[in-house]
């Protein structure tokens, strides 16, 4: 079973300081991750996409992939309130994608 | 960016009835899947498709039927539905190259 494993939170930081999110996989051959942000009652949207090594950079969102360590990690700078929401991350696997069950974050104003 | 449209935003019916749930995109993509979700839990896959007349069952078992007939269409049909299937379903479509999976605005299903 191809796993994602994601710490469920929630995870509370104050407006202003960095939220960082962490996912392990199982699949040593993944290739590609994606993070997805939910609102409540909303569904999934695509908000960083990473295919290699190292860090990707877009805005306040930063996502990191160590294939070694099998661990994908997004970081938001500068939290404000409006990015409260889960996270869930996601890879291909041999498609469909592989979800995790998400990290819910909230960011204290 | 796709474009994924689901038909009703919400619904709201009586046991025993039969629903389909639309969903329908724009961008020409082969694999199109649906997923529950129930409010606060995970997402859970119970149909998709790769083609025209494929389709698969999910990780989630469902007493729900969907059909690809058309490569933009790809509805699910609750023959009977009961309060057991009250849930917001999601339907999303990916793209060929990179596997990115954008998603439908969803349908809240409330079967009283």
């Amino acid at each position: 079973q191809k796993e994602v494993e994601q710490n469920s939170g929630p995870l509370s930081v104050p407006e202003g300081a960095i939220a960082s999110l962490n996912c392990t996989y199982s699949d040593r051959g993944s290739q590609s991750f994606f993070w997805y942000r939910q609102y409540s009652g909303k569904s999934p949207e695509l908000i960083m996409s990473i295919y290699s090594n190292g860090d990707k950079e877009d805005g306040r969102f930063t996502a990191q992939l160590n294939k070694a360590s099998q661990y994908v990690s997004l970081l938001i700078r500068d939290s404000q309130p409006s990015d409260s929401a889960t996270y869930l991350c996601a890879h291909p696997g041999n498609t469909p994608l592989v979800f995790g069950k998400g990290t819910r974050l909230s960011v204290i104003a | 960016e796709a474009d994924i449209y689901q038909t009703p935003r919400y619904l709201v019916i009586g046991t025993g009835k039969k629903i389909t749930l639309e969903c329908s995109q724009t961008m020409g993509h082969d694999k199109m899947y649906w997923y529950q979700q129930d409010p606060g839990m995970e997402l859970h896959l119970i149909h998709y498709s790769y083609g025209v007349n494929s389709t698969e069952k999910g990780d989630l078992s469902s007493e729900s039927t969907v059909s690809r007939i058309r490569t933009e269409h790809f509805p699910l049909t609750l023959e009977s539905a009961r309060p057991s299937h009250t849930s917001q379903y999601l339907c999303a479509s990916t793209t060929g190259g990179q596997n990115e999976q954008f998603f439908g605005p969803g349908t809240r299903l409330t079967v009283l």
